[in-house]
């Protein structure tokens, strides 16, 4: 019965390779995200998808490519993976209904990221 | 781009007392505010939210307050108890389109209640 999923759990890494995390929500939402948190917990925006469209992309390097085949799916693939990638990822869904800036976002448990 | 201001970093508050977080924010355009609370190594999970057309909600001893006029909020934790401990994070929403509902978060406030 889990909302928002993601697996792996944790990952650790060799700098320089690449790596995915998969994200999949059961809650029939049409918005999915992805956060990053840092070392001092704060949560920043990635990226962000209605209905398999990139709506949200900040300020993140090309080395982030999300993917996302289907509106419950929403990947993240790193290339050339660096030591300040490490952190907590978290993805996120809403409903996306069209109701302006009033959506609840329900977070994945996180996927703890370890470059070395 | 909004920008959310959160205070203080940390708070330790006897059980029992009450806990008071505040947040200001910079774009006027936002008008959702959620509440998370995160529980070590857990999701960030929403607590209560508010809307531009509310100035304050209540649930339970969790209590938000709104003023839109100086674009501060914040919340309140009353008879606070142990498992109130966490770091807590306010966010304001700015958007244009549906899908483009950024949650923009504070820097978070670690809360300790000492039993």
């Amino acid at each position: 019965d889990t909302a928002v999923s993601q697996t792996p759990k944790y990952l650790v890494t060799q700098m320089g390779n690449d790596k995915s995390i998969k994200c999949e929500q059961n809650l029939g939402h049409d918005t999915m995200y992805w956060y990053k948190q840092d070392s001092k917990k704060f949560l920043k925006i990635m990226f962000s998808y209605n209905n398999k469209e990139l709506i949200i992309n900040e300020t993140v390097p090309n080395r982030f490519s999300p993917k996302s085949p289907d509106k419950a799916h929403l990947n993240l693939h790193i290339n050339s993976l660096e030591l300040g990638d490490s952190a907590v990822y978290f993805c996120a869904s809403s409903q996306g209904s069209g109701r302006l800036h009033q959506e609840t976002q329900y977070f994945g448990p996180g996927t703890r990221l370890l470059v070395l | 781009g909004e920008n959310v201001e959160q205070h203080p970093s940390t708070l330790s508050v006897q059980e029992g007392d009450s806990a008071v977080i505040k947040c200001t924010y910079s774009d006027s355009a936002s008008n959702y505010f959620p509440w998370y609370k995160q529980e070590l190594g857990k999701r960030p999970q929403l607590i209560i939210d508010i809307r531009s057309n509310v100035g304050e909600k209540k649930d339970q001893r969790i209590a938000v307050t709104l003023n839109k006029t100086a674009k501060h909020f914040s919340l309140h934790i009353t008879e606070t108890q142990p498992e109130d401990s966490a770091v807590y994070f306010c966010a304001a929403s700015s958007g244009s389109n549906f899908g483009n509902e950024k949650l923009t978060f504070g820097t978070g406030t670690r809360l300790t209640i000492i039993p």
